[in-house]
């Protein structure tokens, strides 16, 4: 199995706080992701990264930034949480090689009450 | 952009059926296809992979053959077992065009009964 750990696995927070999910790997692949799973929406890709300091927004960014400071970590937070983030989120790596698949953590369910 | 379009579910089989799962996408350059399986409170793992027209992915029976002529990557099993029950997603990905970007499918939710 790849080596791709999330944390935390699980978080209820209040509307209006910051939420910071981790996601941390030991490939050293290029490329990270973060996801939203949420029903009859399938994955949605929130921000990414393609090295070190180098991060883009993905189709659903609105309400989230993300930093990666180094090659393992990268970040995701919820600046102000609200409800409509209640989601699963999950990361993903991959290496920068054509046909490469992406490599999956466990995902952090997050529930903003 | 790109995009994945997959056979809506749920999808419920007996033990033993045959099993068709279709998928078929938009892309404008020559995307590496995917289909992933998610078991209940896991993330996706992959299943199974096509990097060109006309290469056929297999894994645990599975099969699906990347037709560019369709543009198509519809997933098949002669005879599903009750552990297949799972969701599955087709995916796409172009390394040379969006930074290697995962584009997905709704997901298919299949259960299987014995």
């Amino acid at each position: 199995d790849a080596g791709i750990t999330q944390s935390p696995r699980h978080k209820v927070t209040e509307t209006g706080t910051p939420v910071t999910l981790r996601c941390h790997q030991t490939e050293n692949h290029r490329y990270m992701y973060w996801y939203r799973q949420d029903p009859g929406h399938g994955l949605r890709l929130i921000h990414y990264s393609y090295g070190v300091k180098d991060t883009d927004k993905g189709e659903v960014s609105d309400g989230y930034s993300v930093s990666r400071s180094k090659t393992e970590d990268f970040l995701l937070t919820l600046e102000s949480a609200t409800s409509s983030q209640t989601s699963v989120y999950f990361c993903a790596i991959s290496e920068s090689v054509t046909g490469s698949e992406a490599f999956f953590g466990q995902g952090t369910r997050l529930t903003v009450v | 952009g790109d995009s994945v379009t997959q056979m809506e579910g749920p999808v419920t089989l007996s033990e033993e059926a045959f099993l068709t799962i279709n998928c078929t996408y938009t892309a404008t350059g020559y995307p590496s296809l995917f289909w992933y399986v998610q078991y209940p409170g896991e993330g996706l793992q992959l299943l199974l992979k096509a990097t060109k027209a006309d290469d056929k992915g297999s894994n645990k029976g599975f099969e699906a053959t990347y037709r560019k002529e369709t543009t198509s990557f519809h997933l098949e099993k002669g005879s599903v077992q009750v552990s297949d029950s799972a969701v599955y997603f087709c995916a796409l990905s172009d390394l040379s065009v969006n930074a290697g970007k995962s584009t997905f499918g709704d997901g298919t939710t299949l259960t299987v009964k014995p």
